[in-house]
């Protein structure tokens, strides 16, 4: 069956804009989570979401939201964009958040 | 703060010899543990799990061991191969609340 697809793979963004990232996953899977890897920092918690609602979120500032559509569909939205925010972000599909996670390609955002 | 840590940022072994990769974390809670490896323009993939109620899995040539007391789990890889070479991620989660990952293990495997 398809894996979990993010798009887009890259993305170029200038300081103060907006960037929305979209992740589709595996068909049945309900529980979505967005990761931030930067180099140096590993693999940090964004949010989670299931069936349409927040469960977990991370430590990160309000700039990052998201959402989950009724099709497991889910978008990250970055606001007022800054240089730091530059990495790379996955997403990881299960059918619920305590079991393995499947992880998408990621999209890597570039901030100028 | 970083609440798993992998102290090693890269690992060089030669093909056919055992790879130890290490992982330390520091809450108590935790109660499920994972390795992920991951290649170049490509998402973490799971490798294997173990659950606090275990010390040992074993998967194939992947075996992961952990040790409650000292707070440190380790991935074992007999024998290596060279396509074993990735970085590799350790990850904690108390009773699936949220996933904490390390930085990473770049393990490179000589032929």
């Amino acid at each position: 069956k398809a894996g979990v697809t993010q798009t887009p793979r890259y993305l170029i963004k200038t300081r103060g804009q907006q960037v929305t990232l979209s992740c589709s996953p595996i068909s049945g899977h309900r529980s979505v989570s967005w990761y931030q890897q930067t180099p140096g920092q590993g693999l940090q918690f964004l949010f989670e979401y299931f069936s349409e609602t927040q469960r977990n979120k991370g430590n990160f500032p309000g700039r990052f939201s998201g959402r989950q559509f009724s099709n497991s569909r889910s978008e990250m939205n970055v606001s007022t964009l800054e240089l730091g925010d530059s990495a790379l972000y996955l997403c990881a599909s299960s059918w619920d958040y305590s079991n393995e996670q499947f992880f998408g390609p990621g999209t890597r955002l570039t901030v100028l | 703060d970083q609440q798993v840590k992998q102290n090693s940022p890269s690992l060089s072994v030669q093909e056919g010899r055992i790879s130890i990769l290490n992982c330390d974390y520091t809450n108590s809670m935790f109660d499920y543990f994972l390795w992920y490896k991951k290649y170049p323009a490509e998402g973490p993939t799971f490798l294997i799990s173990i659950s606090s109620i275990k010390d040992k899995n074993e998967d194939g040539r992947f075996t992961v061991f952990l040790n409650k007391s000292a707070k440190h789990l380790s991935l074992h890889i007999v024998p290596s191969q060279p396509g074993d070479s990735a970085v590799y991620f350790c990850a904690a989660s108390d009773a699936g609340n949220q996933f904490y990952f390390g930085t990473g293990t770049s393990l490179t495997v000589i032929p």
